[in-house]
């Protein structure tokens, strides 16, 4: 069983929708990545946040340390935005965990 | 803009032969990381490397091997190939630990072992 679940793990959605994405891990972590990896393989880091709240264009990733979850959000969300997004728990001796990924869908 | 360069996109190889995937990052990173990646599962590390002639063993280090002689290469060895071995594989970098720095990712090799 991995220790980071995501969900959901499959989202289509019309372009122009608010998308969210959530990733809830089993224990304390030091930090959370969001990273997307688009058809063909390539991965992008999208955000590293060990608290609050971080926003980068229309994208928004949020932490609840006591609740152990974080989201992602997309507003405005497009057909480019179509990738797999994963979420990634940092343990205090560094060591990663990767969620399985929720494969995201946006119809023009 | 930290890149990160693997050497083949796809690579076909038989079982038996030896295999090299080379992985190039041109910022001075300290950290590298070789992972593989297969439908269902998350991604897996493989072997780590925090400086140069430095090695440690991730989580699935059996059948692979690395080798870091210069900061900037880290390359991953599969001394014997076998067909469990045909997966995604990636390469990072960071520059300090992934609690503090991003991870930055290599475009991936798809290989195929037959």
């Amino acid at each position: 069983k991995n220790e980071v679940e995501q969900s959901p793990q499959n989202l289509t959605a019309q372009e122009g929708e608010f998308i969210t994405i959530n990733c809830s891990y089993s224990v304390g972590i030091s930090a959370l990545h969001w990273l997307q990896q688009h058809p063909g393989g390539g991965i992008v880091s999208l955000f590293m946040l060990s608290s609050g709240k971080k926003k980068h264009g229309r994208l928004i990733a949020t932490i609840n340390i006591q609740e152990k979850h974080s989201s992602l959000h997309i507003t405005a969300s497009h057909p480019r935005d179509s990738a797999v997004y994963i979420c990634v728990q940092v343990l205090g001796n560094e060591k990663l965990t990767f969620g399985t990924g929720t494969r995201l869908t946006i119809i023009p | 803009d930290v890149k990160v360069t693997q050497s083949s996109r796809y690579l076909v190889k038989r079982t038996g032969e030896k295999v090299f995937l080379e992985c190039v990052q041109d910022m001075d990173h300290e950290n590298m990381f070789w992972y593989r990646q297969d439908p269902g599962l998350g991604l897996r590390l493989i072997y780590f490397s925090y400086d140069v002639k430095m090695k440690e063993k991730g989580d699935i280090p059996e059948g692979y091997s690395v080798s870091r002689e210069k900061k900037e290469r880290f390359s991953l060895i599969l001394e014997s190939a076998s067909t469990n071995q045909t997966s995604m594989y990636l390469c990072a970098s960071s520059l300090g630990g992934p609690s503090n720095e991003k991870l930055f990712f290599g475009s991936g090799t798809q290989l195929s072992v037959l």
